[in-house]
């Protein structure tokens, strides 16, 4: 079935630096991506939307400089966190929609998450 | 307002007996519902969807009311494996952006 790989699952990096978070779509092609933080018992924020070749979208109060996304190919996805700072510690996580001609339906098929905690 | 409300409980449900709960969503032209469940820090996975005239799938009951503008789960027969968090998930289209509520917690106890 549709899989999307996320890595890291988990992350520790120091205050100021940058991080990186990969989701590849496996076995389908992601036209579109959508990026999610999640901080400890409260729902999943969409951050972006990001559509294969094109620029994200970001939702209202997401700073793009900071969050950088990059949706190169059909299969590939990336989030940095540009500067992390220890507000920004949060389980980060993708899903992906596949392509209405490969035969899924419109299910989001979401990756394992990535736990980033910043010192 | 939040877009998506759920109770965050926790319900506590003794193995065998029988759980529900609601979750209600403020926009009128919301038009696709989805229950998801999440373990702890792990993805959230779709449990089901939510029909209009409501839909079953084994021990799990879902239901729709648009008036109220609520969904509705109902767990029979409860296991300790559907301990977990489960969240209401709602959006406009087919297309739109998903709307999550924070989640209802459940816990089965032996």
């Amino acid at each position: 079935g549709a899989v999307v790989s996320q890595h890291p699952s988990r992350v520790i990096c120091k205050s100021g630096t940058s991080v990186k978070i990969e989701c590849r779509s496996l076995d389908f092609q992601a036209t579109t991506m959508f990026w999610y933080r999640q901080f400890p018992k409260q729902s999943l924020m969409l951050m972006a939307t990001s559509n294969e070749g094109s620029k994200a979208t970001y939702e209202q109060g997401v700073e793009k400089d900071k969050f950088l996304i990059n949706h190169a190919s059909l299969t590939l996805s990336t989030l940095t966190v540009t500067s992390a700072h220890p507000e920004d510690s949060s389980f980060y996580i993708c899903s992906a929609r596949a392509r209405q001609d490969r035969g899924l339906n419109e299910k989001l098929f979401f990756g394992s998450g990535t736990q980033l905690s910043v010192l | 307002r939040k877009e998506v409300e759920q109770d965050p409980g926790p319900f506590n449900v003794p193995e065998g007996a029988t759980v529900a709960f609601n979750c209600t969503y403020s926009n009128s032209a919301s038009q696709s519902f989805f229950w998801y469940r999440q373990d702890c820090r792990k993805e959230p996975k779709l449990l089901m969807s939510v029909y209009s005239s409501g839909n079953e799938d084994g021990r799990f009951t879902a239901q729709l009311n648009r008036a109220s503008q609520y969904i509705s789960l109902l767990i029979r027969d409860s296991k300790l494996s559907d301990s977990a968090t489960y969240l209401c998930v709602v959006t406009t289209d087919s297309w739109g952006k998903l709307q999550f509520g924070a989640g209802t917690q459940v816990v089965v106890t032996p």
